[in-house]
């Protein structure tokens, strides 16, 4: 019953290092979406993948590469982080239907970029 | 633009009170959904309730229902007889057809014993 899954949960980076953010879903979804979430700022699409193979840029794509490995797994890879990077991030799935599918949430990973 | 708005920053509540949070969104489309989510300290994020443009009864789940007024361009959710357990952000969603979700910046809500 894991739903979706991040790892890792907490990480320290200095600034120019980099990273992969892993996500994975057990419940059979299309579609992931990897979120940033700062104060006052609610949840900002980074990368969505609608569907297994295509990957598309949300709201905040820049500094961020994504890859949809498979239908349970999207992962999130700074490549040079930058403190402003600083954020808690969410993996999301949700499956294709109607406007009344919700979003399924990963628990998060606070990054903190020195 | 930013599409969906959220004026109170924070709220408090009395136990056993209800409270309103609000939420005005911006869209032209005649078919879109909205979403409320909780995020209480521990940081998931919890759906709470769902309402479609097209409902024309206000969502209710619980103790939560969802103040829909399409004219106004609103969806405010009402929380009754609150508990300490309610002590959390609380974003307002919105997807409109073909669109991804777009939220709100939250409203973090106390409950007060």
């Amino acid at each position: 019953n894991a739903g979706v899954t991040q790892t890792p949960k907490f990480q320290v980076l200095k600034t120019g290092q980099s990273m992969t953010l892993q996500c994975a879903q057990d419940m059979n979804h299309n579609s992931m979406y990897w979120y940033r979430q700062d104060p006052g700022m609610g949840l900002r699409l980074i990368y969505y993948s609608a569907s297994e193979g295509t990957t598309d840029k949300g709201e905040v794509p820049n500094g961020y590469n994504v890859s949809r490995l498979n239908k349970r797994e999207f992962s999130l890879r700074l490549e040079s982080a930058a403190p402003s990077q600083t954020s808690v991030y969410f993996c999301a799935s949700k499956r294709q239907g109607g406007l009344g599918e919700t979003q399924y949430f990963g628990p998060g990973t606070r990054l903190l970029v020195l | 633009a930013q599409k969906i708005t959220q004026t109170q920053p924070g709220m408090f509540v009395q136990e056993k009170e209800a409270v309103t949070l609000d939420c005005t969104y911006d869209t032209s489309d005649q078919s879109y959904g909205l979403f409320w989510y909780k995020q209480p300290s521990s940081g998931e994020m919890i759906f709470l309730i769902y309402q479609g443009s097209y409902d024309e009864q206000n969502a209710t789940e619980g103790r939560y229902s969802l103040n829909f007024q399409k004219a106004r361009k609103s969806a405010n959710l009402v929380i009754s007889a609150s508990q300490l357990g309610d002590s959390a952000m609380y974003f307002c969603a919105m997807r409109e057809e073909g669109q991804n979700f777009v939220f709100g910046p939250g409203t973090r809500l106390s409950v007060l014993p």
